[in-house]
């Protein structure tokens, strides 16, 4: 089934840890997006892509940062991640008006 | 800015009650509207949009009609069931800004 895979599902990190969460898309979409879930609702946009080799800020970029070397492929990377940094982390794709999610990656920051 | 304001949570229900969850927006332009839903434990879907003013989207018996002169895309459902349970999002997609701006999120429970 096309769509979007993320990895890992879960993760338990120590503080000041370096971490990469994938995300990969098979349906060619030239636009991906990281948002992070707090408390099981809102989302907040991380970071974004419009095209392969190009990347944005979001509305809450500190701490993170993204490379889109390919169409599929929207890594997000924490330096050094910190307990505020504990969330669920949602990939999306985006083809035409209409945005495509990933299951998700749930991140706890200890 | 675009934003959307949608009703605040939890909406808890009986089954087969009949479901509002209100969504009003602001956009310049004609943004398309949507809702999403997300299942426990799962990522956000698309539910239904709407891409012009007075279309009606529709999918698995919940309803929204796009309208312009009141800005409120509005969801609803004749009777709900216990599988509706879950977290349901208001969007737009801004064309000028080619960004798709979210709601905060209702979250629906029907008990049995």
């Amino acid at each position: 089934i096309a769509g979007i895979t993320q990895a890992p599902t879960s993760q338990i990190l120590a503080a000041g840890r370096r971490m990469t969460l994938r995300c990969t898309q098979d349906m060619r979409h030239n636009a991906m997006y990281w948002y992070r879930q707090d408390l099981g609702l809102g989302l907040r946009l991380i970071h974004y892509s419009n095209t392969a080799g190009t990347t944005g800020k979001g509305e809450v970029p500190d701490g993170y940062s993204v490379s889109r070397a390919n169409t599929d492929d929207f890594p997000l990377t924490l330096a050094s991640a910190v307990p505020s940094q504990t969330s669920v982390y949602f990939c999306a794709s985006r083809q035409g008006d209409t945005q495509y999610f990933g299951p998700g990656t749930r991140l706890t920051v200890l | 800015g675009d934003s959307v304001t949608q009703m605040e949570g939890p909406v808890t229900l009986s089954e087969e009650a009949f479901l509002t969850i209100n969504c009003t927006y602001t956009a310049t332009g004609y943004p398309s509207l949507f809702w999403y839903v997300q299942y426990p434990g799962e990522g956000l879907q698309l539910l239904l949009k709407a891409t012009k003013a007075d279309d009606k989207g529709s999918n698995k018996g919940f309803e929204a009609t796009y309208r312009k002169e009141t800005t409120s895309f509005h969801l609803e459902k004749g009777s709900v069931q216990v599988s509706d349970s879950a977290v349901y999002f208001c969007a737009l997609f801004s064309t000028g800004g080619f960004k798709t701006i979210f709601g905060a999120g209702t979250r629906l429970f029907v008990k049995a």
